[in-house]
């Protein structure tokens, strides 16, 4: 019963490649989120959709596209990975309105060597 | 005027003690403030958040101090215990948004 979950947890690849990172929510979330942490756990946000529209888009390399095929998930694919794109990568939902907080999946750890 | 600014960025504190993180801010568009506690290996967890109309929340052992005026909030952690051991990071929200601005993290031990 996890209520934000990503896959995979581990992601190791070559340079070039393209992968994607999936996510999932059960909470009945309208609001999900991709995060990016750095090798300093600094976190930072790359996208936020609201059921299924993108409402955030900070500034992030188009080789990153995320799709929200329904509410319940967000899922994150990356073109032509570079050894820069090696981070921890969180997927995190939130409710509509009110105490927003949101809630962050465990993580996937990406490698590009 | 997106940052938050989040110190000390390590912390070492006697089993018992108080820890004490601080954060700061300059956009007076934020509204919500939590703070978020990440194991190793693990997502950052919500502890405690607070609204800029309160100056202080309570939950347990820990407590956010909020100063609307110095555009400052702060997390302490009474009774600090090992398993208090992580890392902390304090965040705010752009009112109207979903976006929320992370500080840099605190890296607290808690010595046994």
């Amino acid at each position: 019963d996890t209520a934000v979950s990503q896959t995979p947890k581990y992601l190791v690849t070559q340079m070039g490649n393209d992968k994607s990172i999936k996510c999932e929510q059960n909470l009945g979330h309208d609001t999900m989120y991709w995060y990016k942490q750095d090798s300093k756990k600094f976190l930072k946000i790359m996208f936020s959709y609201n059921n299924k529209e993108l409402i955030i888009n900070e500034t992030v390399p188009n080789r990153f596209s995320p799709k929200s095929p329904d509410k319940a998930h967000l899922n994150l694919h990356i073109n032509s990975l570079e050894l820069g794109d090696s981070a921890v990568y969180f997927c995190a939902s939130s409710p509509f309105g009110g105490n927003t907080e949101a809630f962050f999946g465990q993580g996937t750890r990406l490698t590009v060597v | 005027q997106q940052q938050v600014k989040q110190s000390p960025q390590s912390l070492i504190v006697q089993k018992g003690g108080i820890s004490i993180i601080n954060c700061a801010y300059e956009n007076t568009a934020f509204d919500y403030f939590p703070w978020y506690q990440q194991f190793p290996g693990k997502g950052p967890a919500l502890l405690i958040a607070i609204r800029p109309d309160v100056s202080e929340k309570k939950e347990g052992r820990f407590t956010i101090s909020f100063n609307k005026s110095a555009k400052q909030f702060s997390l302490h952690i009474m009774d600090s215990q090992p398993g208090d051991s992580a890392t902390y990071f304090c965040a705010a929200r752009t009112s109207g948004t979903y976006k929320y601005i992370f500080g840099t993290g605190t890296r607290l031990k808690v010595l046994a």
